[in-house]
Parts: structure tokens; sequence; C-alpha cells
């Protein structure tokens, strides 16, 4: 089947602009997750959704960062006044219980 | 929280040697440490994982260990090719039939070199 599906593969934005980030993950899995790699960088959590139950913010930097899940399906990544340090790559990734982690390819970020 | 750490951050080796991999992580309370492997322009890949009722697992050229008395686990991969270059991440996640965050490790580029 179809694996995770990060839209657009690539973003260049100004300063400023609002951007956003769409995960469509792996039918029936029911958690998803956001990380961010900077250049040459690890992954840093930023979000997860677990089914119906809260998600956890913890790793969002700053409240320019936000993101929605509808039910069990697509996630956007919305992050307002970008900022040339918000460059980077953002991965998402779905898995299903007890299952590991499914990345998508990401979506590379670059704000000039 | 959970803090994963990990060595080397490079690591060059002819091809047919061997390359290791290490982590430690520091929340006894982690049960679950996959090994992703993540070539240029892809997102990460499993290639395995072990969970903490095992103290070693092996899939072809590829193996990972675990002592979890002193928290560190590592990946091992044998008869080195080129196509093994890629970056290498450990992860550390407490899965307790729910869904956890997992943290991950910060990676070790590897070159093999033909």
């Amino acid at each position: 089947g179809a694996g995770v599906s990060q839209s657009p593969s690539n973003k260049v934005t100004e300063k400023g602009k609002d951007v956003e980030l769409r995960c469509d993950p792996i039918s029936g899995h029911t958690a998803l997750y956001w990380y961010r790699q900077r250049l040459g960088q690890g992954l840093e959590f930023l979000i997860y959704f677990q089914g119906n139950s809260a998600p956890d913010k913890s790793g969002l930097p700053s409240d320019r960062f936000s993101a929605e899940r509808t039910g069990e399906s697509v996630s956007t990544l919305t992050i307002q006044r970008t900022q040339q340090e918000d460059s980077a790559v953002y991965l998402c990734a779905s898995r299903s219980y007890n299952s590991p982690l499914h990345f998508g390819n990401g979506t590379r970020l670059t704000v000039t | 929280g959970e803090n994963v750490e990990q060595h080397p951050s490079t690591l060059s080796v002819q091809e047919g040697d061997s390359a290791v991999i290490k982590c430690t992580y520091s929340d006894s309370a982690s049960n679950y440490f996959p090994w992703y492997k993540q070539e240029l322009g892809k997102g990460p890949q499993l290639i395995i994982d072990i969970r903490s009722n095992v103290g070693e697992k092996k899939d072809q050229r590829i193996a990972v260990t675990l002592n979890k008395t002193a928290k560190h686990f590592s990946l091992h991969i044998t008869e080195t090719q080129p196509e093994d270059s890629a970056v290498y991440f450990c992860a550390a996640s407490k899965d307790s039939g729910g869904y956890q965050k997992v943290t991950f490790g910060t990676g070790t580029k590897l070159q093999v070199i033909p």
C-alpha cells in the first residue's frame, strides 16, 4: 500500500509569511508524529497525535508553530510569521498499535 | 524526559569491514529501541529494532545488542557495502500498549569506502 505522503516536497517562502505543510499518513495508522531536521542534524520531536486523545505538543518550539489532525487522517503543520531559523526538513511519521514509525520523505522548507 | 546519545557522529570504513554505532539512553523505563537508516533526500527507514526483553537480534548482516543495566545499545553492520553508506539514527521509547514519544539520537554518518 501507499506510504506516508508529505506535500509539498519543497517550499521556499519569504521571511514573515505563513506556511502550511501537509501529511497523509498510512491508512489505519492512529498515531502521527512531526519531527524537524535541520541540515546535518538529528530528528527534533515537535508534536504527536494519538487517536482522539489530546496531542502531545511538548516539542513545538514557539507559539508560531501549530498542528492539527482531523480524526485519523490528514495532518497539517502551520508555521506563522516564518523566520530563517525555521529552515529545515519537516518529517511526518505514522504508526499503528505496537508497530514502528513509518516516515514520509519530508518537506524541505527554505525561508529567505 | 528521555535523552539519547549516539556515537560516533561520523564513521568511515573500508568495504567489507564491520561498522559499530553506539547509543545510550537515560530513561530506564524505555523498552523499545529501533534503528533507522536515512539516505539523502529521503525519510528515515526502519532497519532493525529490539525490545527490552531481548539482549540481541540479528537480521542478515545487521545486528543490534542491548544492555539494559548499562542503558546502552549498539548497531553492528558486518561485511559493509557501499550501499550501506547513509545516516543511521538510534531511538528509544516507552511502549506500554499505547503510543509514546520516540526520542532519536543525533545520527551517525557512515561512509563505506570501496
